[in-house]
């Protein structure tokens, strides 16, 4: 049973571009959470897809874009990117929009300059 | 707007003391979750507390939930170094973990 993986580990891009980080979900999980995290602070929850559909949203603006495969694995879309964006992307993955608990991947740590 | 806060965000303590944090949240829930992060790592889920009066323990840490006073604690005895990380809380609106909202975090060092 192989856990949550992301990538790229780390990246830096422009002020403006596009960026998009993958996940792949631990073996069996139909549902992945995506998280923002920026620096000395709390995960912030960004949105959860659950069978290829979304399934809520939290306080992110519509350049933050998702997508959810057959296999389950997701990724993140962030258009025209801020400096403000920069943080450490976590994805967390868990079977039936699981209540106790999900498996969290190491992240990716995005630089935005 | 569910918002969870932790207290305090910083500590510093000395090998084989007991010290506790603090989790407070601002609407009803019967879910909460206690994590570990290192530096530079994911977050490794510590508690998972599903009702009121639940209380979790795993080696020196102990966890505590009070849905009435919307308070969780996490107790560390006899700390060792090897405790040093940061702990999240997080409360979930529903059933879905998933959709957790965060405090910022309890940054523990402990010195020898």
């Amino acid at each position: 049973e192989t856990g949550v993986t992301q990538s790229p580990t780390h990246l830096i891009k422009t002020r403006g571009q596009q960026v998009t980080l993958r996940c792949s979900s631990q073996s069996g999980h139909n549902t992945v959470s995506w998280y923002q995290q920026a620096l000395g602070q709390g995960p912030q929850f960004i949105f959860q897809y659950y069978r290829e559909e979304e399934n809520g949203r939290g306080n992110f603006p519509p350049r933050f874009s998702g997508l959810q495969f057959p296999n389950y694995s997701s990724e993140l879309n962030v258009n025209a990117l801020e400096l403000d964006d920069s943080a450490l992307y976590l994805c967390a993955s868990s079977l039936d929009q699981g209540a106790g608990g999900y498996t969290f991947g190491s992240g990716t740590r995005l630089t935005v300059v | 707007e569910l918002k969870v806060e932790q207290n305090p965000l910083f500590l510093s303590m000395q090998e084989g003391k007991n010290y506790t944090i603090y989790c407070n949240y601002s609407t009803t829930s019967d879910r909460l979750y206690w994590y570990r992060q290192d530096p530079g790592k994911s977050l490794e889920s510590l508690f998972v507390l599903l009702s009121n009066g639940a209380v979790k323990q795993e080696g020196r840490l102990m966890a505590s939930l009070d849905t009435k006073a919307r308070l969780s604690t996490l107790h560390i005895t006899a700390a060792v170094h090897d405790l040093s990380a940061t702990y999240f809380c997080a409360v979930a609106p529903n059933t879905n973990a998933g959709k957790s909202t965060f405090g910022d975090g309890t940054t523990l060092t402990v010195k020898p």
